[in-house]
């Protein structure tokens, strides 16, 4: 059974900080990985993919990849109170059309 | 574009009942799948399909049919509504087998 572990939350953070969302996998032979944000009562969006170990920047995400460790990071700089939401992470396998998601973090930003 | 729309956005049944979400893409996506997503169990896959003529079963298949009509439309039906089928349902679409899916806007279904 593959697993994707967060943490629940919820993280809070204040208004311009740096907000760390973590998670863990347990399959070893995962290829893609993945964050999702969903706003409440909204659809999951994707923000951030990233396929190779180290870092991948767009804008103030950045992911954070380490297959060594089946740990994958998005941090968020600058956080905004648009920011609250509930992150989800997501990995697939190699050539499979399948992702396991986490169960998501929920983020609150206080302004 | 459009991306993935869903249909309809909310729906009541009674036990018993039967009824047929419909999804369709815009993306000429190869791949679409069905999630249902409870409170405290995260997204959960239904039923996927890879290409246009194959489906498979994802982790919480029964109950539940699919059809992939097109490559545009996949359509998950319930044959006999139970309240344990409560749940908001999403459909996603993807390009190829790196696996970014993108989602349509959910249907809420409630079972009494």
């Amino acid at each position: 059974q593959k697993e994707v572990e967060q943490n629940s939350g919820p993280l809070s953070v204040p208004e311009g900080a740096i907000a760390s969302l973590n998670c863990t996998y347990s399959d070893r032979v995962s290829q893609s990985f993945f964050w999702y944000r969903q706003y409440s009562g909204k659809s999951p969006e994707l923000i951030m993919s990233i396929y190779s170990n180290g870092d991948k920047e767009d804008g103030r995400f950045t992911a954070q990849l380490n297959k060594a460790s089946q740990y994958v990071s998005l941090l968020i700089r600058d956080s905004q109170p648009s920011d609250s939401a509930t992150y989800l992470c997501a990995v697939s396998g190699a050539g499979s059309y399948q992702l396991t998601f986490g169960k998501g973090t929920k983020l609150s930003v206080i302004p | 574009n459009a991306g993935v729309t869903q249909t309809p956005k909310f729906q009541v049944l009674k036990t018993g009942q039967s009824m047929t979400l419909q999804c369709a893409q815009d993306m000429n996506h190869n791949s679409m799948y069905w999630y249902r997503q409870d409170p405290g169990m995260g997204l959960r896959l239904i039923y996927y399909s890879a290409s246009e003529g194959t489906t498979d079963k994802g982790e919480v298949p029964n109950g539940y049919n699919v059809s992939r009509l097109n490559k545009r439309e996949f359509s998950l039906r319930l044959e006999s509504a139970a309240p344990s089928q409560t749940s908001v349902y999403f459909c996603a679409s993807s390009g190829d087998h790196r696996g970014e899916q993108y989602f349509g806007p959910g249907t809420r279904l409630t079972v009494t």
